[in-house]
């Protein structure tokens, strides 16, 4: 069965650091991946989204790897700040039916000043 | 502005009976979904809908229905059928032009059963 496994124990980073997460799969071969931020209390937003045939993408401070090799992708937060303190989620296509989602359970960063 | 909206926001239940969960979305996207979240788990899938008058079974439908009736609407009922219902349900939208499309959610409904 397909299955996404991200850290589950909280990432704690100072400001100014780079936070990285990884996301890591099995039985998939996606066409694409997904990442997600998640407030306390609140919906995820949608924050980036990466195919297969693209190594890399970024949106300010945010940058995203994808290595369909090592089954893997790694999101990165440069210069981060407090208001980044989230749980951060990546979600990749379900193979059975178009447009479903498969998220994996998050992890949680804490910026501290 | 544009967006979803999921009401009421906390939901108390006593046990046995059916509580349905208002979804709604001025998005004008065809595909709805719901979502059940639990502490330290993703969100898995309930019901999912990419058209008015149609919808599907996710991983977790036992206990719970929906219905289709406007492409705006998407109520979710849980039944007392539903064996642990508290739990932190989401409600989401996305267009049906591409499978890659972004999903957006709604603030959330957190139901107790007491």
């Amino acid at each position: 069965s397909q299955k996404i496994e991200q850290n589950s124990e909280a990432l704690n980073i100072q400001e100014g650091k780079t936070a990285t997460l990884t996301c890591n799969y099995t039985n998939y071969s996606p066409a694409y991946l997904q990442w997600y931020r998640q407030d306390p209390g609140r919906g995820p937003v949608f924050l980036l989204l990466i195919r297969e045939n693209e190594k890399e993408k970024r949106k300010e401070r945010l940058k995203v790897t994808f290595d369909t090799t090592l089954k893997q992708s790694l999101f990165h937060i440069t210069a981060s700040q407090p208001a980044d303190s989230a749980t951060y989620l990546c979600a990749l296509p379900q193979t059975d039916s178009w447009g479903k989602l498969q998220f994996g359970a998050g992890t949680q960063v804490v910026v501290t000043p | 502005d544009g967006g979803i909206t999921q009401s009421p926001k906390y939901l108390f239940r006593k046990e046995g009976q059916n509580v349905t969960l208002s979804c709604e979305q001025n998005l004008n996207h065809d595909a709805m979904y719901w979502y059940r979240q639990d502490p330290g788990q993703g969100l898995r899938l309930i019901y999912y809908s990419q058209i008015v008058n149609d919808f599907q079974k996710g991983d977790i439908a036992e206990g719970y229905s929906v219905s289709r009736e406007k492409k705006e609407s998407f109520p979710l009922t849980v039944t007392s059928a539903q064996k642990n219902p508290t739990a932190f349900y989401l409600c989401a939208s996305s267009r049906r032009e591409k499978a890659y499309n972004e999903q957006f959610f709604g603030p959330g409904t957190r139901l107790t059963v007491l």
